[in-house]
């Protein structure tokens, strides 16, 4: 089945950097667009970016242009989330999901960034 | 950015009766092709979202037909026509016509 884990979130200090994963299954990932999607505790949800199935196209939301990198290893089934220079602000939980405007659409359960000093 | 606006941001209601989101874009959601990416998600406490409608009005495999999406240009609408419990939760509208792709700012569903 389906299965999208991401991994690589934590408790990190202003201005440094992680990063993030997701490690795909139970379909052929490198066929489908890829999205990041976060959601700040007990706000909303803020689409982050997104990377075509090829990798040649990426779009950033204005808040992270400049300082996320998203990227993927279609022989490792893996999406990939570099976050530098980390705010406060950019504390959340991180979802990695498929396809989010299709019928095809799949998210994953998550992973937490807390920055903090 | 387009801005996607929500109302009401908390809509208590009786099991059994029917409850409506309205969502509102500032620019019109139609592409070069005619489509109009205008998606309805649900999150239930504690998970990730998923997504009910896409495309205003085409539901999902599995999604009850109590649910419904409709509206044009830049106004839609959610239905359910018959709330049950299973439907406590946030739920968002989603333009994804134009990047950045954006959120309304949800409507928690709450049983009275």
């Amino acid at each position: 089945q389906v299965q999208l884990v991401e991994s690589g979130g934590g408790v990190v200090q202003p201005g440094r950097s992680l990063r993030l994963s997701c490690a795909a299954s139970g379909f052929s990932f490198s066929t489908y667009v890829m999205h990041w999607v976060r959601q700040a505790p007990g706000k909303g949800l803020e689409w982050v970016t997104v990377i075509s199935s090829d990798g040649g196209t990426k779009y950033y939301a204005d808040s992270v242009k400049g300082r996320f990198t998203i990227s993927r290893d279609n022989s490792k089934n893996t999406l990939y989330l570099q976050v530098n220079t980390l705010r406060v602000e950019d504390t959340a939980v991180y979802y990695c999901a498929r396809a989010i405007r299709d019928p095809e659409e799949y998210w994953g359960q998550g992973t937490l960034v807390t920055v903090s000093s | 950015d387009i801005v996607m606006t929500q109302t009401p941001l908390s809509s208590p209601v009786t099991l059994g009766q029917p409850a409506s989101i309205s969502c509102r874009s500032s620019q019109s959601l139609v592409d070069s092709d005619g489509n109009t990416h205008l998606s309805w998600l649900q999150q239930r406490p504690g998970q990730p979202p998923r997504l009910l409608i896409y495309k205003i009005s085409n539901r999902l495999s599995g999604v009850p037909d109590r649910f419904s999406g409709s509206g044009a240009g830049t106004d839609f609408t959610l239905k359910i026509s018959r709330v049950e419990a299973e439907d406590v939760g946030v739920y968002y509208c989603m333009q994804a016509t134009h990047y950045p792709y954006t959120f309304g700012q949800g409507t928690k569903l709450e049983i009275k």
